[in-house]
């Protein structure tokens, strides 16, 4: 069974870049989506991106200029950096995996999450 | 963007009675040549992340119980829980893959009468 953990700092200063680490376990990081998805504090999920095992990224426009995905397939992990953070981007980010590769918006497995705040 | 609406915001229901919520696109998630839903409902209990329960539509995840159902086509979705249990009490999100970016419901609550 697929495990997704995230990992990385739980506080970010503003203005500064956001990154977060996604370490897959117990299964292949070849032929699927991997997805970054967050949740604000009591609110609703938002997708931030994905990436595909070969490298092909597609990002939400309302982030796309303050976000990079990619992926290390060797070490079986992928990451999130997002600039220029605000307190806005204030959330709990999970890092995920698509069911299988026909779509990658079909998410079938999540990391537990982690609360990365925004404050100086 | 499309744009996910669910309905009703929260539900209380008796425990073993039915429970329907509703979801809403702004453009339909029907893809014509495979006739497919790009619809998915997921669960989410507190401090957990969300549990994908329906996919294309219709289609129970791995493992889940019977009593969730989901319906619709176009951009009109109903997820069905047919005897409410006191697990089933959370938050549930429909979400469209249609197109990116994916996108999610507000949510609906749900809680026992």
């Amino acid at each position: 069974q697929v495990q997704l953990q995230e990992s990385g700092p739980g506080l970010v200063k503003p203005s500064e870049t956001l990154s977060l680490t996604c370490t897959v376990s117990g299964g292949s990081i070849s032929s699927y989506y991997w997805s970054w998805i967050r949740q604000p504090p009591g609110k609703g999920l938002e997708w931030i991106g994905n990436i595909y095992y070969s490298g092909s990224t597609n990002y939400n426009p309302s982030l796309k200029s303050r976000v990079t995905i990619s992926v290390d397939t060797s070490e079986k992990y992928f990451t999130l950096k997002l600039t220029s953070v605000t307190a806005a981007d204030t959330a709990v980010y999970y890092c995920a995996r698509s069911v299988g590769d026909t779509s990658g918006g079909l998410i079938g497995y999540w990391g537990q999450g982690t609360l990365v705040t925004v404050s100086s | 963007d499309i744009v996910m609406t669910q309905s009703p915001d929260s539900l209380a229901v008796s425990l073993g009675e039915r429970a329907t919520i509703n979801c809403k696109s702004s453009q339909s998630v029907l893809y014509s040549s495979s006739k497919k839903n790009y619809l998915s409902w997921y669960q989410q209990k507190p401090g957990q992340p969300p549990k994908l329960l329906i996919y294309w539509a219709s289609t129970r995840g791995s493992g889940v119980p019977d009593r969730f159902s989901g319906s619709g086509s176009g951009t009109d979705f109903t997820l069905t829980i047919s005897s409410l249990q006191a697990e089933d009490v959370a938050v549930y999100y429909c979400q469209q893959y249609y197109s990116t970016p994916y996108t999610f419901g507000q949510g609906t609550k749900l809680e026992i009468k």
